[in-house]
């Protein structure tokens, strides 16, 4: 079974300076594996993925994520944080084999606040 | 390119009372998924339909059910409402590869 852990409830940063936020994994095989943010009131907002190529994937509003398969991670990080990313940010997975269609196994959410 | 639709945004409902959501994927998605959220349990998975079969389904009782049409709109059906259905229904629109589109969601509020 797939499952998903985000091990922060909350991150708080100061803005400016660098946000991480923690994602590991547990799969069979090699997942496909999504960021989302998910703002109040909103549904779930794509940020970026890792299908295969480059470890280190570049995504929206100046986010990336590195793939590690050793330690199954899939960090989110960027450089400098703004007020308006403190949002809910959930990591995903989803199996590559054609039977598990589209299924999306979710972390719990973290919740990042950006303080001015 | 429009998004997904899901209507309504808001619904109230009584227990025991049964409730229809409706979504409209992007066009040309074939693959429509519905996800449940909820503070305590998180984001959940609850079924998938392609092309008008339903391909996977979560854990979730029988109450839950769903359908999709040929024009790839899909409604999910919940009968017989309980307090602990009270949620944000979200439903995301497939493209076969790559990343889900998710619409807004349907608030559900059982009371």
């Amino acid at each position: 079974a797939q499952s998903v852990a985000q091990p922060e409830d909350q991150v708080n940063v100061a803005e400016g300076n660098p946000l991480t936020v923690k994602c590991t994994y547990s799969v069979s095989g090699n997942p496909y594996l999504f960021w989302y943010v998910q703002y109040p009131n909103r549904g779930l907002q794509f940020l970026l993925k890792y299908i295969t190529g480059d470890n280190l994937v570049k995504g929206s509003y100046g986010f990336e994520a590195e793939f590690n398969k050793s330690q199954t991670s899939f960090h989110l990080k960027k450089p400098s944080a703004l007020v308006s990313d403190s949002a809910l940010y959930f990591c995903a997975v989803r199996d590559r084999f054609r039977a598990a269609g589209n299924k999306l196994t979710f972390g719990g959410g973290t919740r990042v606040l950006v303080k001015p | 390119k429009a998004g997904v639709t899901q209507t309504p945004r808001y619904l109230i409902k009584t227990r025991g009372q049964q409730v229809t959501l409706s979504c409209s994927p992007i066009s040309g998605h074939r693959s429509v998924s519905w996800y449940q959220q909820t503070p305590g349990q998180g984001l959940q998975f609850l079924f998938e339909y392609f092309s008008e079969t339903q391909r996977n389904k979560g854990n979730f009782p029988g109450r839950f059910s769903g359908r999709q049409f040929s024009n790839s709109r899909s409604e999910m059906n919940v009968s017989t409402l309980e307090l602990g259905d009270s949620a944000l229904y979200l439903c995301a629109s497939n493209p076969g590869q790559g990343e889900a589109f998710f619409g807004q969601g349907t608030r559900l509020t059982v009371v």
